[in-house]
């Protein structure tokens, strides 16, 4: 089976501009997080969806930060306008319903440079 | 709150030698606890992780690590390690939310 995908991988922006990121999760994977990892810090959680719908979006740093999942497939996240602590590579995840404590997929992330 | 201290941030070993990663952490609810791998310009890999049952949880690539409840810790350890495990290791917890609380990273260089 395929797995999460993610892009672009990288990306460089200018401080002010809008960026949007990308992230399919496996088919049929209904549970989808956001992970942030600032360099030098942990990994952190962002938001995480089921289905279509925000489960939880306590770990996203402020309004900058859009996250939507359209259809319950794929996920984008938008932020704008970027600023330069928004550098850091984003990960995001999937797994099914029920069975995340397995713990769950991860895609490549996409490493984020504002400028 | 929960939380996971991974106490060594990088850790130079040679090649064939035995390797401990520490890992502690802090938590209030039932304790689920994974150690993922990322290799260099990859994802973050499911190296292994204990849900309950036995303390002692075998992984891949010859990982295995040891839970211990009152010493709050799960280090992660291999016997004899190869140039390819050369990688960054995340200890992590699930939070009482769903979500993973991981530790700040491992970098293991293994060196011939």
């Amino acid at each position: 089976e395929a797995g999460v995908t993610q892009f672009p991988s990288h990306s460089v922006i200018e401080k002010g501009q809008t960026v949007t990121l990308r992230c399919d999760p496996i088919s049929g994977h209904d549970n989808l997080y956001w992970y942030r990892r600032v360099m030098g810090k942990e990994i952190k959680f962002l938001l995480h969806f089921v289905k279509e719908s925000k489960q939880d979006e306590s770990g996203m740093p402020n309004n900058r930060f859009l996250a939507e999942r359209t259809g319950g497939t794929y996920s984008t996240l938008k932020v704008q306008p970027a600023e330069l602590e928004d550098s850091g590579v984003y990960f995001c995840a999937s797994s099914q319903v029920g069975r995340g404590y397995y713990g769950y997929t991860f895609g490549s992330g996409t490493r984020l440079t504002v400028v | 709150a929960q939380s996971v201290t991974q106490l060594d941030s990088q850790v130079p070993v040679f090649e064939e030698a035995p390797v401990e990663l520490r890992c502690n952490y802090s938590s209030s609810v039932s304790v689920y606890l994974f150690w993922y791998v990322q290799y260099p310009n990859q994802g973050l890999q499911l190296l292994l992780k204990y849900l309950s049952g036995s303390t002692l949880v075998k992984g891949i690539n010859g990982f295995e690590a040891e839970f211990n409840k009152s010493q709050t810790s799960f280090h992660l350890r291999k016997p004899s390690v190869h140039i390819s495990d050369t990688a960054e290791y995340f200890c992590a917890v699930k939070g009482s939310q769903g979500n993973l609380i991981f530790g700040k990273g491992t970098k293991l260089s293994v060196k011939p």
